[in-house]
């Protein structure tokens, strides 16, 4: 176990519509990632977050928001999807200070499925 | 930019056997961390090893131990004593600073009874 939490771990859509996935850091990690991995592909980074605060950005699409909450968890909202939005999306921490790097931890992913 | 290529995409041993898996990464930075994830048919993506840039000794965790070229950019992954349960993705990967992990595309690895 991570430590880090996401959910849901499954979910079924239909194209156009909007969801949100959820993620729940290590306790005092700070650093947020979300990262896209479509099938049998290696993982896209999509986005990160400091403290609350947005430090880089991947290739994340315009339809796709994220924000990281004072208590320190994080939501990814994917809207107006699409069948090629179907993929596992991790959510990883890392209790990191500016300017030190160390490992992340992963959650065990959400799986979407834009039907 | 930083980039991480893993020029083999799948691999096949049989059980007990040792295997390599290779990694190459380009920066322009001297300081820095690699590390090797393994993700099984579960998905999950689990941590295997870690090396500091800044260190010449290899890292080695039980079976598993990297070769770490620095020069070269090289960072390749050994596996000895192979077990059934090795079986899975394999990703190289490099993180810098305060930047992002950056992956390789994943090595397919089965260990064959």
């Amino acid at each position: 176990d991570s430590g880090v939490t996401q959910t849901p771990k499954h979910l079924i859509t239909a194209t156009g519509q909007r969801v949100t996935l959820r993620c729940s850091p290590r306790s005092g990690d700070l650093s947020v990632y979300w990262y896209q991995q479509s099938l049998d592909q290696g993982l896209q980074f999509l986005i990160h977050y400091y403290n609350g605060e947005e430090r880089a950005k991947g290739n994340i699409l315009e339809r796709f928001s994220a924000q990281q909450f004072p208590d320190l968890h994080s939501e990814l909202n994917l809207s107006s999807l699409e069948l090629g939005d179907s993929a596992l999306y991790f959510c990883a921490s890392s209790h990191r200070t500016e300017g030190r790097a160390g490992e992340l931890f992963f959650g065990e992913g959400s799986r979407l499925t834009v039907l | 930019a930083q980039t991480v290529t893993q020029s083999q995409p799948e691999m096949s041993v049989q059980e007990a056997e040792t295997v390599t898996l290779s990694c190459t990464y380009d920066t322009s930075e001297n300081n820095y961390y690699l590390f090797w994830y393994k993700q099984p048919p579960s998905r999950q993506m689990i941590l295997v090893i870690r090396q500091e840039a800044y260190k010449q000794q290899n890292a080695t965790e039980n079976r598993f131990s990297v070769n770490f070229q620095k020069a070269a950019k090289s960072f390749s992954l050994k596996i000895s004593d192979s077990q059934l349960g090795d079986t899975a993705m394999y990703f190289c990967a490099f993180i810098q600073g305060a930047q992002k992990l950056v992956f390789g595309q994943g090595t397919r690895l089965t260990i064959n009874p």
